[in-house]
């Protein structure tokens, strides 16, 4: 069964500390998808970033960066320069082989961001 | 592009009420659906998946059922609500062929039993 462990319930910074939050987590599939989503007080989903299981480079947009580890089956994500709109709870996912039917999203419990001013 | 319509935004329902929760979505066909809850903590459990019209596959036993009427319709349903139903909700859809590149969220109903 596949698990996804977001250990850090709730983390507090300072405006413009680098903040990193982690992502670890189980499946017996060789082929699956990770994702990281913001969700803002207004409570929708935005989708941030999705990785595939055989592509281990990690990514950089802007402030975030993604460090994608298979060994260590972890999939952190690094916010540079914090700002106060990246104030959210933030969700690791994992899904199997999304070309199968019924394929579906594991959630991570969430981090809760907080960024002070 | 497409896009997921989920509604209404806000829903107060009396214990015992019914409930019905639509959610549609353009720009695309035969997609998989979802439905998920996020109760009082802030963990999304997958409550239903659709695969296709009419066929329909519950992830855990509960007092809610769902539908697909239409390609792109998707509905969360009670008979009786209660208490422990309230939660946000949140449909989503997935791309079933030709890799995905997310899945897309609608805004949530956030529903509050009394």
């Amino acid at each position: 069964a596949q698990k996804v462990t977001q250990a850090q319930t709730e983390i507090s910074v300072v405006e413009k500390e680098d903040v990193t939050l982690d992502c670890v987590y189980e499946t017996r599939d060789t082929t699956y998808y990770l994702f990281w989503y913001k969700q803002p007080p207004s409570g929708e989903l935005v989708f941030l970033i999705r990785r595939n299981s055989f592509d281990e480079q990690n990514e950089i947009s802007g402030r975030y960066s993604w460090n994608f580890q298979k060994s260590t089956s972890s999939f952190n994500f690094t916010i540079t320069a914090s700002q106060v709109v990246d104030s959210a709870v933030y969700f690791c996912a994992l899904s199997e082989d999304q070309e199968t039917s019924g394929s579906r999203l594991t959630f991570g419990e969430g981090t809760q961001l907080t960024v002070n001013p | 592009s497409q896009t997921i319509h989920q509604w209404p935004a806000t829903l107060v329902q009396p214990v015992g009420s019914p409930l019905s929760l639509e959610c549609t979505v353009e720009g695309t066909s035969n997609p998989n659906l979802y439905w998920y809850r996020q109760a009082a903590g802030r963990g999304l459990q997958l409550l239903f998946y659709s695969v296709g019209i009419g066929q329909i596959s519950s992830e855990v036993p509960q007092n809610l059922s769902a539908s697909r009427p239409q390609d792109r319709q998707f509905i969360l349903s009670s008979k009786k609500l209660l208490l422990s139903d309230s939660g946000f909700y949140l449909c989503a859809w997935q791309k079933l062929r030709g890799g995905v590149t997310e899945a897309f969220f609608g805004q949530g109903t956030r529903l509050t039993v009394v």
